[in-house]
């Protein structure tokens, strides 16, 4: 199994809902990464967050980190189909590498 | 303002030849990692490096080496390709590690037949 777990794999939703999409570490979190990846193409960043109790947000996506849970979740609300594509969680591990979840694979229907 | 860049961005080996991939960042950044990614893996780590002249293994290192003998470059060599090796492979860098964001290439796509 992988150090973070993310879920859910995949999801679809109409335009204008809102979802939420989890990241949990299986080892201490030391700072945890949101990026959107779009099919076929390279990683963008997010958001990072380094606090537990950390939240920020940018536009119309929101990340927290609940550092005792050594979870983050990340939340779209209003999706547009410009939200579509892959959303990874990445991790700082101890030793300075950093190491990504599986993706959660967001299709937004018209 | 280039970022990172990746070469080349496709290309096709028969199992058993070689190939180095080259990564270039522009932007003095000290940390610089390989990844591959799969279908259903995410991305994993093939090898990572702290600064020029050190390199360092990461989840997936077998079959694969490296070398950062300038700060801006990062090779990954595959010495004796496999059709396991078949993959999208990502190069970031970062400024110091941890607590800075990386930037990501656009990827390479390489196959192995």
């Amino acid at each position: 199994s992988q150090e973070l777990e993310q879920s859910p794999q995949s999801l679809i939703v109409q335009e204008g809902k809102n979802l939420t999409i989890n990241c949990t570490s299986s080892k201490t979190l030391y700072g945890l990464y949101w990026y959107k990846q779009k099919y076929g193409e390279g990683l963008i960043f997010l958001m990072m967050l380094q606090k537990g109790g950390e939240e920020k947000s940018h536009e119309k996506i929101t990340a927290k980190l609940d550092e005792k849970k050594q979870q983050s979740s990340l939340h779209i609300t209003a999706s547009q189909p410009s939200h579509a594509g892959i959303y990874l969680c990445g991790a700082d591990r101890y030793n300075n590498d950093m190491r990504f979840g599986a993706g959660t694979r967001l299709t937004v229907k018209p | 303002n280039a970022g990172v860049t990746q070469t080349p961005k496709f290309r096709v080996l028969k199992t058993g030849q070689s190939m180095t991939l080259l990564c270039a960042q522009d932007m003095n950044h000290e940390y610089m990692y390989w990844y591959r990614q799969d279908p259903g893996m995410g991305l994993r780590l093939i090898h990572y490096s702290v600064g020029e002249g050190t390199t360092a293994k990461g989840e997936v290192p077998d079959g694969y080496n490296v070398s950062r003998l300038k700060k801006q470059n990062f090779l990954l060599g595959l010495e004796s390709a496999a059709p396991s090796q078949t993959s999208v492979y990502f190069c970031a860098s970062s400024y110091r590690g941890r607590g800075t964001e990386a930037f990501f290439g656009q990827g390479t796509r390489l196959t192995v037949v």
